[in-house]
């Protein structure tokens, strides 16, 4: 079945590492995206991409990087240099017609714990 | 830039009771608003969404929309809600012919179901 897969589902680091979050669609979907989800705070684009080999800054993407190597593929890393990485981590794919509009189609989420 | 607002961050109602959560939101331009729910761990699931025509919105589960411009609002309706409905629910709107920079959401309203 088509969909999006994000794994690992749970992930638990020590503080000072880095972690990379996959992130994988087979909806020939051209656009990807990262959000972050805190309690009470709702969803905050990090990164999107919506060609291969290019992205764009959302609005939190400070200690956060991307790649789209493969139209596939979109993964996150999380690094050293995030304050506060603790968080529920979703990724989200729209195909060219949907752009337009703007609809969202997620995976299941990937939650991250700084021991 | 667009905003989104839910007014409330948890709703409690008895299980066969109606039920209105509130959205609204603020943009200078034509606008597409969508519902999404998540429940516990999972990714975000499209409910319904309002791209133009008639501003009475059918989704799934039961749940319809209605759309008011001159309110800016978006509110989210259930004439009779089950325990399954427990979940968290938000809003997102897209600016027309902007939504390739993906969707902003609202902070979220957790529909609590009381038997």
């Amino acid at each position: 079945d088509g969909g999006i897969t994000q794994s690992p589902k749970y992930l638990f680091r020590k503080e000072g590492q880095n972690v990379t979050l996959s992130c994988e669609q087979n909806l020939n979907h051209d656009a990807m995206y990262w959000y972050r989800q805190d309690p009470g705070q709702g969803l905050r684009l990090i990164y999107y991409s919506q060609i291969v080999n290019d992205f764009q800054k959302g609005d939190i993407a400070e200690g956060y990087s991307v790649s789209r190597e493969k139209k596939e593929s979109f993964p996150l890393t999380v690094t050293s240099a995030q304050k506060n990485p603790t968080a529920f981590y979703l990724c989200a794919s729209t195909s060219q017609l949907a752009a337009n509009t703007g609809e969202l189609f997620f995976g299941e989420g990937s939650r991250l714990t700084v021991l | 830039a667009q905003s989104v607002t839910q007014l409330d961050s948890q709703v409690p109602v008895f299980e066969e009771a109606p039920v209105e959560l509130r959205c609204n939101y603020s943009s200078s331009v034509s606008v597409y608003l969508f519902w999404y729910v998540q429940y516990p761990n999972q990714g975000l699931q499209l409910l319904l969404k309002y791209l133009s025509g008639s501003t009475l919105v059918k989704g799934i589960n039961g749940f319809e929309a209605e759309f008011n411009k001159s309110q800016t609002s978006f509110h989210l309706r259930k004439p009779s809600v089950h325990i399954s409905d427990t979940a968290e629910y938000f809003c997102a709107v897209s600016e027309s012919g902007g939504g390739a920079d993906g969707l902003t959401f609202g902070k979220g309203t957790h529909l609590i179901i009381q038997p």
